[in-house]
């Protein structure tokens, strides 16, 4: 399976401040996903990133709030923008890969003070 | 509605003991399912995967899985627990064959917090 490497693994942001989490995949790989894990609780995702096209946002998530970028079909970002405390969790990309098993990174843990 | 429930929040189990640790789905379509383990401050490892064939699917660390359709369900097991299994384990279900399609994302259940007793 595909390996994944994202960062930061963490960090702490002041409010108003911009992050943005790297994930970079060892192969090519057409599906990439962005997921929010809030504390305690499951995992949801923002979206999907697209090569070579805008990302498809779930309800409840936007553009300009996550804008995400996808130049290859190795590589994405994705930017929580303008940040509050609300937005402290756990961020993870994930890839589906070939045999259908879909993989995630290790994962950014947002602090945002 | 597509749902995944794990009905038990957290369970505590003793080292060696066996584990069950349960997931029923709710899919209009074929599904596929997932069983992932997550340690503290961790992303997601994938313990096993359904796609189709045997029932009975064997993943990583010596935890099994059985899909059963007629219950929708797909439970997680262990026959002796280790202490190092303690974490939290997410049952996921995702679209079986439309890969490509709009439809791609993995639905999670709420998780279940595994503590294992000395």
């Amino acid at each position: 399976s595909a390996v994944i490497s994202q960062k930061p693994s963490r960090d702490i942001c002041q409010r108003g401040t911009s992050l943005t989490i790297q994930c970079q995949v060892d192969s090519q790989v057409t599906m990439m996903f962005w997921y929010r894990q809030q504390p305690g609780q499951s995992l949801t995702l923002i979206a999907t990133a697209n090569q070579g096209s805008e990302a498809t946002y779930e309800s409840g998530f936007v553009i300009d709030k996550f804008p995400i970028s996808r130049p290859n079909l190795t590589f994405s970002t994705l930017t929580v923008s303008n940040m509050s405390p609300e937005d402290s969790s756990i961020y993870l990309c994930s890839v589906l890969g070939e045999g259908s098993g879909y993989t995630f990174g290790s994962g950014t843990r947002l602090t945002v003070v | 509605a597509q749902s995944v429930t794990q009905p038990d929040i957290h369970i505590t189990v003793s080292e060696g003991a066996s584990l069950e640790l349960r997931c029923n789905y709710s899919y209009g379509a074929t599904p596929y399912l997932f069983w992932y383990v997550q340690s503290p401050g961790q992303g997601l490892q994938l313990l096993l995967k359904y796609f189709s064939g045997d029932t009975l699917v064997q993943g990583i660390k010596g935890f099994e899985a059985e899909f059963k359709r007629s219950q929708s369900s797909f439970n997680l097991r262990k026959p002796s627990v280790h202490w190092s299994d303690a974490a939290e384990y997410f049952c996921a279900v995702g679209p079986g064959g439309d890969y490509g399609g709009a439809t791609n994302k993995l639905i999670f259940g709420t998780g279940t917090l595994l503590a294992v007793q000395p």
